[in-house]
Parts: C-alpha cells; sequence; structure tokens
C-alpha cells in the first residue's frame, strides 16, 4: 500500500498572499491531480500531471500554478488569495491518467482572512 | 469537459432503511468511480470502473455506461454510513458530482 500527504493540514492566508500547498505520494503512480472542493459542492479539477515535468491544466486553473519536479511530488500555488475564500484542495493520484482508481490525500483547508 | 448530475442532494433516513443515490453522465464515458466522504475526510473509493452490478457488503453498485447512468445501493443502514457519496465519471480525467449527503439517524 501507499500514502499520500498533504502539507499543510490548515492554512491560513491575507488577501493578496501567494500561498503553497504541498502533496507527496509514494504509490509510485505517475499521474497526479489537484481538486478544489466548496462546501456543499463537488471536486473540481485544478492542474494534473501524468508525469515528471508535464502540467496540464484543468478547468479551474485560473488562479493557480503547479510544479512537479519529482514524480513524487505536486505543488499548488494560489497565485493571490482571495479575501474570504474558503475550500479544502485535495491531491491525487493514479498509475496513469486514463480508467485508473484514484488514491486521495486528506486534504488542505484554505481560509483567507 | 463532462457534467454529471447526482440524486438526491441529501438523504435522511432512520437506521435499517434502505437508500439509493442516483448518477447521470451528460456524454460518454470510459468508466466511472463511486467514493465516500467522511465530513472533513478524505475520499475512499467505494467502487472502481464498474460495469453492470457490484457488490461490497451492503453496498451495491449498478452501472449502464451506455445509458451514462449509476446508482449505488445501501442496504440496511447504519449510522456509520453518514458521509457525502460522490460519484465521478471518467473522460480522461475524472469529473465529479455535487455529491449526496446522507444521514442515517439512529
Amino acid at each position: 500500500g501507499g500514502i499520500i500527504t498533504q502539507t499543510p493540514k490548515f492554512l491560513i492566508g491575507q488577501e493578496g498572499q501567494k500561498l503553497t500547498l504541498k502533496c507527496q505520494q509514494n504509490f509510485n503512480h505517475d499521474t497526479m491531480y489537484w481538486y478544489r472542493q466548496d462546501s456543499g459542492k463537488g471536486l473540481r479539477l485544478i492542474y494534473y500531471s501524468i508525469t515528471e515535468n508535464d502540467l496540464q491544466k484543468g478547468d479551474l486553473s485560473e488562479g493557480y500554478d503547479a510544479s512537479r519536479e519529482k514524480k513524487s511530488s505536486f505543488s499548488l500555488t494560489v497565485t493571490s488569495a482571495q479575501k474570504n475564500e474558503m475550500a479544502v484542495f485535495l491531491c491525487a493520484s493514479s498509475m496513469q491518467i486514463s480508467n485508473e482508481r484514484l488514491f486521495f490525500g486528506h486534504g488542505t483547508k484554505l481560509s483567507v482572512l | 469537459g463532462q457534467q454529471v448530475q447526482q440524486s438526491p442532494a441529501s438523504l435522511v433516513l432512520q437506521e435499517g432503511e434502505n437508500a439509493e443515490l442516483q448518477c447521470n453522465f451528460s456524454t460518454s464515458l470510459n468508466s466511472m468511480q463511486w467514493f465516500y466522504q467522511r465530513p472533513g475526510g478524505s475520499l475512499v473509493s467505494l467502487f472502481y470502473n464498474p460495469s453492470g452490478t457490484k457488490h461490497s457488503g451492503r453496498l451495491t453498485s449498478t452501472t449502464v455506461i451506455k445509458e451514462r447512468r449509476s446508482s449505488l445501493h445501501i442496504s440496511s443502514s447504519q449510522t456509520t454510513d453518514s458521509g457525502t457519496y460522490l460519484c465521478a465519471s471518467n473522460y480522461n480525467v475524472l469529473y465529479f458530482g455535487s455529491g449526496t449527503k446522507l444521514t442515517v439517524e439512529p
């Protein structure tokens, strides 16, 4: 088995601040994903990466940057935090891009003051 | 991208009752997955790439890919089943529905 570790678990930021969320997986999976979950809503895809140094935009990529410098890690940057923004960011991984089971981390809860 | 509709949005049951959750997809899909999320928790895969009918304990998933729909049946519900159930379609990447929030009361 493996595990996906997201850090930090909780992140409090100020309006306009650049914030970085980190994700590590030891499944040796090729593909990694960042999803955003707003209260009472489903998950929306921000970025995904099918291999080291690859980046693909999801439906919600505006306002975010991502980086996949190693196969095991995938980081997400909120380029300018929005006031009163509150959401959970979930990292996931799968062996390959298509038709594969996804495994999720426990999430980073973001609050912007 | 793919649109995924889940119903009902919320459901309250008494312990022991059965639940039927529905998922419909707007376009063709390669496969789909069902997930369970406890409040404040991570997502756990319940069924992966089910076609036809599959069983796991008290859970039954019935998926008809060509009709772009899937259902999740929970029999003899327990309070520990409370949480959010999410379906997702695999169309290159996963597209998620908004979920069904299930509350099972003792």
